[in-house]
């Protein structure tokens, strides 16, 4: 079973603040993934990561930033939240040394509402 | 780049009979593709997946279809059951050492008791 952990779950906060969303995963996995979710749509890759100290910007242009200090660990971090930042967001980690490679375990989900 | 893309928005079906839902993919080269089925609030949590050197491959009540010609993929339900009621996701993998999965749209499946 998929041991990765999103917190806080749900965040309502006002326009200008400055935000954390963290991830964990104890499962040793070396790549980590942000995905940002509109209701019933699709996921767009915002942020992902291959390794401690490496990070990329994925498909969906987005203002925040991540880092990735440990293995287990991949905050995402905005700095001045706005209304176009409501959206929900999907932490998810694979392994690449073990087949299939390429299957992602999914956080629950951190659902954010900038007023 | 890869697109992805589901043929319906949303399915019915009646409790006890069988699902299917269509994916469509865009780059010859995916080589992995994977189902997931999302449950309103929480995350996507696999079902089943599929590399390009297979035609089908069973789960538990689910099979997964490739047509690699038409570059289309189904996922079946047999006997769908009200605890099948989410929305579905399929994704693909671009091949070529990539990690990285491209989503398509989902399809919400509702269970009719």
């Amino acid at each position: 079973e998929a041991d990765i952990y999103q917190t806080p779950r749900y965040l309502v906060i006002g326009t200008g603040k400055k935000i954390t969303l963290e991830c964990s995963q104890t499962m040793g996995h070396d790549k980590m993934y942000w995905y940002q979710q509109d209701p019933g749509m699709e996921l767009h890759l915002i942020h992902y990561s291959y390794g401690v100290n490496s990070t990329e910007k994925g498909d969906l242009s987005s203002e925040s930033t991540v880092s990735r200090i440990r293995t287990e660990h991949f905050p995402l971090t905005l700095e001045s939240a706005r209304p176009s930042h409501t959206s929900q967001y999907l932490c998810a980690s694979s392994e690449s040394k073990v087949p299939p490679y390429n299957e992602q375990f999914f956080g629950p989900g951190t659902r954010l509402t900038v007023l | 780049g890869e697109s992805v893309g589901l043929h319906l928005p949303t399915l019915s079906v009646q409790e006890g009979d069988n699902s299917i839902i269509n994916c469509a993919y865009s780059n010859s080269a995916s080589d992995y593709f994977i189902w997931y089925k999302q449950e309103s609030g929480k995350g996507p949590q696999f079902i089943i997946d599929i590399r390009s050197n297979m035609d089908k491959r069973q789960g538990q009540r689910v099979t997964v279809l490739l047509n690699k010609t038409v570059k289309h993929l189904s996922l079946q339900i047999a006997a769908t059951q009200p605890g099948d009621s989410a929305v579905y996701f399929c994704a693909a993998s671009s091949g070529a050492g990539s990690y990285q999965l491209t989503f398509g749209k989902g399809t919400k499946l509702s269970v009719i008791p």
